[in-house]
């Protein structure tokens, strides 16, 4: 199975700041990696997919860069929605395998 | 707008045999291309994936569970379901139905809310 390290595993930050969570696999995945969000009690919600796509209706203050094992997710100014956790996911080779989370918190 | 909606108990004993199923509304399960999949996750932790049922009716297990599992599609409901058999206490997770679709953007576009199912006597 491919392995995927997020870092870091839990972020403090304020409204507005630029954030950077970072995910590595433990083999070349291409470009075959997705972003989630997901709030306390909710489903987890698809934010970038194919590494740097963005999902429609998410905002523009997401984006995703990378490509064979390094990739990152950036909220280029944070919104007080935003606090949540996020999850990578590689969709390269069966069985799928998600990152352990990184959980963005107010400051 | 495709929604998915997980129902089944939300209590197994040890030893039996869990079973979910996931409604699908806003657009057929048996239309082409989609993957019908099933995630779960343990409390206070990250994501598991289960398995998938590809809309033709062929499935795919995580090797991890393969032995105990089993996803099967009802086309004339509209659902998708899973069996996972011999549960312990380490089953207890939220369980989550959710689409993709394969290819070069595959990723779990839809979801549903998750029901939690918990393992004890």
């Amino acid at each position: 199975d491919i392995q995927m390290t997020q870092s870091p595993s839990s972020l403090s930050a304020s409204v507005g700041d630029r954030v950077t969570i970072t995910c590595r696999a433990s083999q070349s995945i291409s470009r075959y990696l997705n972003w989630y969000q997901q709030k306390p009690g909710k489903a987890p919600k698809l934010l970038i997919y194919a590494a740097s796509s963005l999902q429609s209706g998410v905002p523009s203050r997401f984006s995703g860069s990378g490509s064979g094992t390094d990739f990152t997710l950036t909220i280029s100014s944070l919104q007080p929605e935003d606090f949540a956790s996020y999850y990578c996911q590689q969709s390269y080779s069966m069985p799928y395998t998600f990152g352990q989370g990184t959980k963005l918190e107010i400051k | 707008q495709v929604q998915l909606q997980e129902s089944g108990p939300g209590l197994v004993k040890p030893s039996q045999t869990l079973s979910l199923t996931c409604t699908v509304s806003g657009g057929s399960i048996s239309s082409g291309g989609y993957y019908w999949n099933w995630i779960r996750q343990h409390p206070g932790r990250g994501l598991e994936w289960i398995g998938y049922i590809y809309y033709s009716g062929s499935p795919y297990y995580n090797p991890s569970l393969k032995s105990r599992l089993t996803i099967s599609l009802d086309t004339s409901k509209n659902q998708f379901s899973l069996k996972l058999s011999s549960v312990t206490a380490a089953d207890t997770a939220v369980y989550y139905c959710a689409r993709n679709m394969g290819g070069s953007s595959d990723s779990f576009d839809y979801w549903g809310q998750g029901t939690l199912v918990t393992v004890s006597s």
